[in-house]
């Protein structure tokens, strides 16, 4: 079964400023997508950022991209000039190409922006 | 709104009692996922439904059970609640040939258990 590990329960970064989250995984299989979702306080689950496995290059939206490292099976957030609005909960998940394709999530990281 | 609605949006009972979640799929989603979320945890999947049928389980309870009906809209009924029930219930959709755009989200039923 595969596994989705964060790390880092708190994460705090200066508003401007650039903060990373990192997550783990742990999985046999070499088709499968990553996502970083993240929960504001209103617990609305939102997608931030997708990467296929198949695929070196680092996806990227905006202020947020990722380093994806296959081997090492890691899944990285940076986050760019941090704002007071991405202050949320965070969570890694993992999601298989094949069977039933359900997301596995990471227990979170909480991200707090400081002023 | 993200098209996957949920209701209610919340949800206060008594212990013992039994309630019943809804989720309206995004349009075209024929997949409904499960999960649960207690207080400032992670994202628990408990059942996945894909066009009408079961399509897999993960860690529901014998005293929850779920549901697809031909509509696409699910139902998630909790009984004989407990106290450690209370949680916030997600319902998420996915079109089955989009797995790499991952889930659309409702925005949740929170349960509280008294």
């Amino acid at each position: 079964a595969q596994t989705v590990t964060q790390s880092q329960p708190e994460m705090s970064v200066q508003e401007a400023e650039t903060v990373t989250l990192s997550c783990t995984y742990d999985t046999s299989e070499s088709d499968y997508y990553l996502f970083w979702y993240k929960q504001p306080p209103s617990r609305q689950m939102i997608l931030v950022i997708r990467q296929e496995a198949y695929k070196q290059q680092n996806a990227t939206e905006n202020r947020f991209s990722v380093n994806f490292q296959k081997a090492a099976k890691s899944f990285s957030l940076k986050i760019s000039d941090s704002q007071l609005g991405d202050a949320a909960m965070y969570f890694c998940a993992y999601r298989s190409n094949f069977g039933n394709e359900k997301l596995t999530f990471g227990t979170g990281t909480r991200l707090t922006i400081i002023p | 709104d993200s098209g996957v609605t949920q209701t209610p949006k919340h949800l206060i009972t008594a212990t013992g009692q039994r309630v019943t979640l809804r989720c309206s799929p995004r349009s075209g989603d024929l997949s409904v996922y499960w999960y649960q979320q207690s207080l400032d945890q992670g994202l628990q999947f408990l059942i996945q439904y894909y066009n009408g049928e079961e399509r897999a389980k993960g860690n529901i309870l014998e005293r929850f059970s779920a549901q697809q009906f031909p509509d696409l809209h699910s139902e998630l009924n909790l009984s004989s609640l407990e106290l450690g029930d209370s949680a916030l219930y997600f319902c998420a959709s996915s079109a089955r040939d989009r797995a790499g755009y991952g889930y659309t989200f409702g925005s949740g039923t929170r349960l509280t258990v008294v």
